[in-house]
């Protein structure tokens, strides 16, 4: 299995401008989220959806970060407009049924807003 | 509400000695607990869970027991590597699909 697929690896963008990270989770998983880490704070759980829907956003920092799950097999975080203080790594991870199913994470999207 | 705590890093060891990185939890039941490790440039993997009270979750040498009285679930392995470098995170997760973690802890491993 090819795992947990993020796109792109690295993206460096302007203050202001839109960015979107992809993800393709773990083919027959049912559960998928996204994190955002950072030095200064951690690993913060942003969304995660079931079945495509959306379950949890409280994690979501502002009206900016947008997240959508059109089909089982592709999921999308949007930030528009960027700002420097959104630069992280933001990971992906899905699981098979959520619970205590291990999460499979991602090799994440390194981004820099200057 | 439920939280994790770990023990503050980076721990630094020489190849060969005894490893233990603590952690503690709050929750309101019994959740069941989890250990991941991130390797530099990495995503987050599993490395070894429990999921009631007393189990020991082992993988690749490391070892966790589920202590419900001290509300504890340690980390240990016998004799680390310097291939074990690494940042270790504590979660848990109960009666949800979330995984709350702890802010992880960096071990670095010196030949």
């Amino acid at each position: 299995d090819a795992g947990v697929i993020q796109s792109p690896r690295h993206e460096v963008t302007e203050m202001g401008q839109e960015v979107t990270l992809r993800c393709k989770p773990i083919s027959g998983h049912n559960s998928l989220f996204w994190y955002r880490q950072t030095m200064m704070r951690g690993l913060e759980l942003l969304i995660y959806f079931n079945n495509n829907v959306p379950i949890d956003d409280s994690g979501m920092p502002e009206d900016r970060f947008s997240a959508k799950m059109p089909n089982a097999s592709f999921s999308t975080l949007k930030i528009q407009p960027s700002e420097p203080r959104d630069s992280a790594v933001y990971f992906c991870a899905s699981t098979l049924r959520g619970g205590t199913d291990t999460q499979y994470f991602g090799p994440g999207t390194r981004l820099t807003v200057l | 509400g439920n939280s994790v705590t770990q023990m503050e890093g980076p721990v630094t060891l020489s190849e060969e000695a005894f490893l233990t990185i603590n952690c503690t939890y709050t929750a309101t039941g019994y959740p069941s607990l989890f250990w991941y490790v991130q390797y530099p440039g990495e995503g987050l993997q599993l490395l070894l869970k429990a999921t009631k009270a007393d189990d020991k979750g082992s993988n690749k040498g490391f070892e966790a027991t589920y202590r419900k009285e001290t509300t504890s679930f340690h980390l240990e392995k016998g004799s680390v590597q310097v291939s074990d470098s690494a940042v270790y995170f504590c979660a848990l997760t109960y009666n949800t699909d979330k995984l709350i973690f702890g802010t992880g802890t960096r071990l670095q491993v010196f030949p």
